[in-house]
């Protein structure tokens, strides 16, 4: 299997920036998604990265490092809703399933 | 607007009692899965129908099954439910071949069993 490791939590202030790391160890990597998942419900899909490099959608950015096994997503300009869990998943070449991390609870506080 | 429908979102059955939760989709996906998610945890996936054909993981028990009569509809069947299969069921979809292949989720249904 794959080893996903993220924080478990990170708390931060209203309209702050916070980054949410996750490493992997697999053979074989082909991508990586970030999903946001608020309390009881769906995961929604946020960004995939495959290449190399930082891709940027509005205040949400996700990084990607192939040769040290680390992606980050960072949230700028947090707003209460952005309180939620974010979950990293990967994808292996020839395979079109991922195997999720646990997941990183951020709660934004006023 | 396409999507990913579960049914029902809440789900109550006694220990041992047989119980079926439901999925849909309006996606055309070619791939449905069933995810089992337990309280701050990873989705685990139990398995996953490439069109027709049904391909299980390995760690899987027995107790779960599923049936997927046709494109849009796929079924997870719990056969004799347990305390420890109380968790969040998550259906997913994706077109597989299509380049991303993100899969999108529906909303869950939540299991208790007493």
């Amino acid at each position: 299997g794959q080893n996903i490791d993220q924080p478990t939590e990170m708390t931060a202030t209203e309209g702050a920036i916070v980054q949410i790391n996750c490493t992997y160890q697999t053979s074989g990597f082909n991508g990586l998604f970030w999903y946001q998942q608020h309390a009881g419900e769906a995961p929604t899909f946020l960004s995939y990265n495959v290449l190399d490099g930082l891709e940027e959608k509005g205040r949400f950015s996700s990084f990607l490092s192939r040769s040290k096994g680390y992606s980050y997503l960072l949230l700028k300009e947090l707003q209460m809703k952005d309180s939620a869990s974010y979950l990293c998943a990967v994808r292996l070449i020839n395979d079109y399933k991922l195997s999720f991390g646990a997941g990183t609870t951020v709660t934004v506080r006023a | 607007d396409a999507m990913v429908i579960q049914n029902p979102r809440y789900q109550v059955t006694q220990f041992g009692k047989p119980v079926t939760l439901s999925c849909s989709q309006t996606l055309n996906h070619n791939v449905m899965y069933w995810y089992q998610q337990k309280s701050s945890q990873a989705p685990k996936l139990l398995f996953h129908y490439y069109d027709k054909d049904f391909n299980n993981e390995a760690d899987t028990p027995d107790n779960f099954q599923s049936r997927r009569p046709n494109t849009s509809f796929c079924f997870l069947d719990i056969r004799s439910p347990g305390l420890g299969d109380a968790a969040m069921y998550l259906c997913a979809t994706s077109e597989v071949d299509s380049g991303q292949e993100t899969q999108y989720f529906g909303p869950g249904t939540r299991l208790l069993v007493l």
